[in-house]
């Protein structure tokens, strides 16, 4: 156990619809960062939050939206679902000023899209 | 541009060493790292370099930066089946705590 829990670990949804991921970040770690793992596009970067703001953003669409709350758990929303949106989406935690030592990720949630 | 390159698979015999290679960008990446991935499984990480280091070893692991071609290598002696997974390398971008992978290397040992 990484110590970053992310859930659900599975989720099948139709296309148009919107679901929401959670992650709960390792005991201590302020930072979340979110990425979208695919077959053709490999780890991409989407967002990061730092103690409930956001940081830096990467390759994440419109239709994708994310937010870190106040004890530090993160959710990342997603709408208009289609089929390309079908990946493992993973979530990732780091301490203050540790993120240059690497992150500690979650196992994942993989997303149907039917 | 952000490109971390690898290649994308690698077989090698139980017991043999294992060296998977990545390309990256950016000249001020400031840490270097290796992640390993098993099946059903979140990224691990296995190392990090510091960009003023050449070599880095812990346990079976040796890890070779060359700053000046911009690779990175990462060296498993004594492969074992157990190490079989998906190696991701990835850099760290200027100033910031974001990460950006490589497209991972699946390493296959066999018996």
């Amino acid at each position: 156990d990484s110590g970053v829990t992310q859930t659900p670990k599975h989720l099948i949804t139709a296309t148009g619809q919107r679901v929401t991921l959670r992650c709960s970040p390792r005991s201590g770690d302020l930072s979340v960062y979110w990425y979208q793992q695919s077959l053709d596009q490999g780890l991409q970067f989407l967002i990061q939050y730092y103690n409930g703001e956001e940081r830096a953003k990467g390759n994440i669409l419109e239709r994708f939206s994310a937010q870190q709350f106040p004890d530090l758990h993160s959710e990342l929303n997603l709408s208009s679902l289609e089929l390309g949106d079908s990946a493992l989406y993973f979530c990732a935690s780091s301490g203050p000023g540790q993120g240059n030592y690497g992150y500690t990720f979650g196992s994942g949630t993989r997303l149907t899209v039917v | 541009g952000e490109d971390v390159e690898q290649s994308l698979f690698l077989s090698v015999r139980e017991g043999d060493s294992s060296v998977i290679n990545c390309t990256y960008t950016d000249s001020s990446s400031t840490y270097l790292y290796w992640y390993k991935q098993e099946p059903g499984a979140g990224l691990q990480l296995l190392t990090y370099i510091f960009s003023n280091m050449d070599m880095k070893q812990d346990q079976r692991l040796t890890v070779l930066l060359n700053k000046k071609d911009k690779h990175l290598s990462l060296r498993i002696a004594d492969t074992q089946t157990g190490d079989s997974a998906i190696y991701f390398c990835a850099e760290s971008m200027g100033n910031t705590d974001k990460l950006i992978f490589g497209t991972g290397t699946r390493l296959q040992v066999f018996p």
